[in-house]
């Protein structure tokens, strides 16, 4: 089974903080993304990745940067978070254009 | 306009009744459509994949396609009360490049 784990499951972190979430994922697979939910606005991409090193900008962005520095790996960085950045943020990852795989997702809260 | 539309629901119905849940999708070009599950609290999973156009049935689950149309469903038959859940339809879409595309989900409610 495809096995996609993310760092923590809750985070409690203070504006302006430096906080980054890691995601992992055993599956050898390309593609790596970065999402965050929130009640009513669905999924939306932050960022993504298809291969080492490479990243695209997904639909939000702003206030995020991300690093792929091994393939199974997968990191979000909050520069200085903010408190419009609290949400439930899900890894996921993919072999090609198949089905994602989503982590259990890590609940931040900035406070 | 959404790229990937879905009614959020609430839906309701009756235990072992047929619920039906369905999706637009906007970019022609796309080829390959999903339905994930996800429980309150919890992260998606996959239910189905659907790749061509016509029915596709996994057990009580059954995927329909119309790109015609543009137009995806998911039909659970006999419904039970552990379906309830948030369904996500997903669109692997190509235009300006290879983006998979979520709609926003639809709530499924079976009453017991």
């Amino acid at each position: 089974d495809v096995k996609v784990t993310q760092s923590s499951r809750y985070l409690v972190k203070r504006t302006g903080e430096k906080v980054f979430l890691e995601c992992v994922q055993d599956m050898d697979h390309e593609n790596m993304f970065w999402y965050r939910q929130d009640p009513g606005l669905g999924l939306r991409l932050i960022y993504f990745s298809y291969d080492v090193k490479m990243k695209e900008k997904g639909d939000i962005p702003e206030g995020y940067s991300v690093s792929r520095e091994k393939k199974e790996r997968f990191s979000l960085i909050l520069e200085s978070a903010s408190t419009n950045q609290t949400s439930m943020y899900l890894c996921a990852s993919s072999f090609s254009e198949d089905e994602q795989f989503f982590g259990p997702g890590t609940r931040l809260t900035v406070l | 306009q959404k790229e990937v539309e879905q009614n959020s629901g609430p839906l309701s119905v009756p235990e072992g009744a047929i619920a039906s849940l369905n999706c637009t999708y906007s970019d022609r070009g796309s080829q390959s459509f999903f339905w994930y599950r996800q429980y309150s609290g919890k992260s998606p999973e996959l239910i189905m994949s659907i790749y061509s156009n016509g029915d596709k049935e996994d057990g009580r689950f059954t995927a329909q396609l119309n790109k015609a149309s543009q137009y995806v469903s998911l039909l659970i038959r006999d419904s039970q009360p552990s379906d309830s859940a948030t369904y996500l339809c997903a669109v692997n879409g190509y235009t300006g490049g290879f983006k998979t595309i979520f709609g926003a989900g639809t709530r499924l409610f079976v009453k017991a």
